[in-house]
């Protein structure tokens, strides 16, 4: 499709666990972010590449979250040691360029739920 | 990036137009701002987006006032499949930083048959 896709759609996870969540952004484009979505709130940053490069970071909660995009493609969100805290729906945006003016295109998100 | 408050919700007759209203008072000169719609289990959906000049596409029309301080999207003729949370972002075009959106709490937005 030509749109972000992310999978799985829902994830069901034990406390404790370790979880990858894949995001494939928009062919071609430059800047992949990531988002946590609390039931109920406007979702917040999480990270941020341009291109494989992870420019901004600051918004992960701990150092239990980790986020690649090796070939600066397809990215994935790693969360080692799931607390039940962590359930939330990931989204994952991206943009065609850096910078400027463009918008940035949503997937509709993995749904985590951690038992 | 400015803070943004809109209402926290409204209700439109279907088939009439919907006016979301945003303030932005504190907002920068390189800021535009941005609207999105987040439909229920769904991603947040791009609408429109706009610096000073009004903007209009195919889904909405946004009006920024002359002062820059507020803003309204309207939908012209609201349906059932636009009941949704509105949110209105401002965001650095250009400069240092990631860009990130900043989301509000947002309009839910009701369109009643």
């Amino acid at each position: 499709g030509a749109g972000v896709s992310q999978s799985p759609r829902y994830k069901v996870a034990k406390r404790g666990q370790d979880v990858a969540l894949r995001c494939d952004p928009i062919s071609g484009h430059v800047s992949l972010f990531w988002y946590q979505q609390a039931l109920g709130q406007g979702p917040e940053f999480l990270t941020y590449f341009q291109n494989e490069a992870q420019l901004d970071k600051s918004g992960l909660p701990s150092d239990r979250f980790f986020a690649e995009r090796p070939e600066g493609s397809v990215s994935t969100l790693k969360i080692q040691r799931t607390q039940q805290e962590d359930s939330a729906v990931y989204l994952c945006a991206s943009s065609p360029q850096v910078g400027g003016n463009q918008p940035q295109h949503f997937g509709d998100g993995t749904r985590l739920s951690i038992l | 990036d400015a803070k943004t408050t809109q209402p926290t919700s409204m209700d439109c007759a279907e088939g009439r137009a919907a006016n979301l209203p945003c303030n932005h008072s504190t907002i920068s000169g390189n800021e535009y701002v941005y609207w999105y719609r987040q439909i229920h289990s769904q991603g947040p959906q791009y609408i429109i987006h706009g610096l000073k000049n009004n903007e209009t596409n195919e889904m909405a029309s946004l009006i920024i006032t002359e002062d820059r301080k507020s803003s309204t999207l309207i939908l012209p003729h609201a349906t059932l499949r636009d009941t949704a949370v509105y949110y209105c972002i401002v965001r650095v075009a250009a400069g240092a930083g990631s860009y990130q959106l900043t989301f509000g709490k947002g309009t839910k937005l009701s369109v009643i048959p």
